[in-house]
């Protein structure tokens, strides 16, 4: 059973940098995990940000960006704002019923 | 507007039954995938289930906390995806959500605004 880990919680200051990771318990994250990245606000329902390690829907701000980093998928924020203050959740296919979440990063910013 | 629609959620006894629905508008889901993921209150998300679109086969996956239990379907000509729940616990309790999922990339793009089950005696 793959077990995917996310940093539980990261704080970042309004305008700064900070980059969240996702990684498998059974080995380096590549492309063909297909990660998806999401953010859920409380209350709402999960959207998606970016998918395929490094794309972004065209509803995503460019601030936000995919990638794989080392061993691990990542998603990091540029000029963070307030309102990019949720819970960020990364997801991995590793084909048939291997559908995996991390357990989310709640990322405050203060 | 797009969106996907959840519906059919409820309070309901243990070992009782319930089924949800999906419904696309202002898209559809043509030969995508449809995901069920959940989130127990409090907690983070969990992946369900799955059904592949027609054209890959409709066949369905499902988590091993629900296999045997849960069973993923789709209309076709409605363009509905459904989620039957049988044989409910009080751990199946949760908010809901279907989403669209593009078969090539694995790419999830709409998510529905969810639906709660409690399963509760």
């Amino acid at each position: 059973q793959t077990v995917v880990t996310q940093e539980p919680s990261v704080t970042v200051s309004p305008g700064g940098t900070v980059t969240l990771t996702c990684a498998s318990s059974t080995g380096a994250v590549t492309s063909g995990y297909f990660p998806n990245w999401f953010q859920q606000k409380p209350g709402q329902a999960p959207r998606s940000l970016i998918y395929n390690s490094d794309k972004r829907h065209s509803w995503t701000p460019a601030r936000f960006s995919g990638s794989l980093l080392g061993d691990k998928a990542a998603l990091t924020l540029s000029g963070v704002q307030p309102e990019d203050e949720a819970d960020y959740y990364c997801q991995l296919y590793a084909g048939g019923a291997q559908v995996m979440f991390g357990g989310g990063t709640k990322l405050t910013v203060l | 507007e797009v969106q996907l629609v959840d519906s059919g959620g409820g309070f309901i006894q243990p070992g009782q039954s319930l089924r949800l629905s999906c419904t696309p508008s202002g898209i559809t889901f043509g030969d995508n995938g449809v995901s069920w993921v959940r989130q127990a209150p409090g907690k983070g998300l969990e992946w369900v289930s799955f059904i592949r679109g027609r054209r890959y086969g409709g066949t369905t996956e499902y988590a091993a906390s629900v296999k045997g239990r849960f069973t993923i379907s789709r209309d076709y000509g409605r363009g509905i995806a459904y989620l039957q729940m049988n044989s409910l616990k009080i751990e199946d309790t949760g908010v809901y959500y279907c989403s669209r999922v593009e078969m090539t990339t694995m790419a999830v793009d709409y998510w529905g605004q969810g639906t709660v089950v409690t399963v509760s005696s």
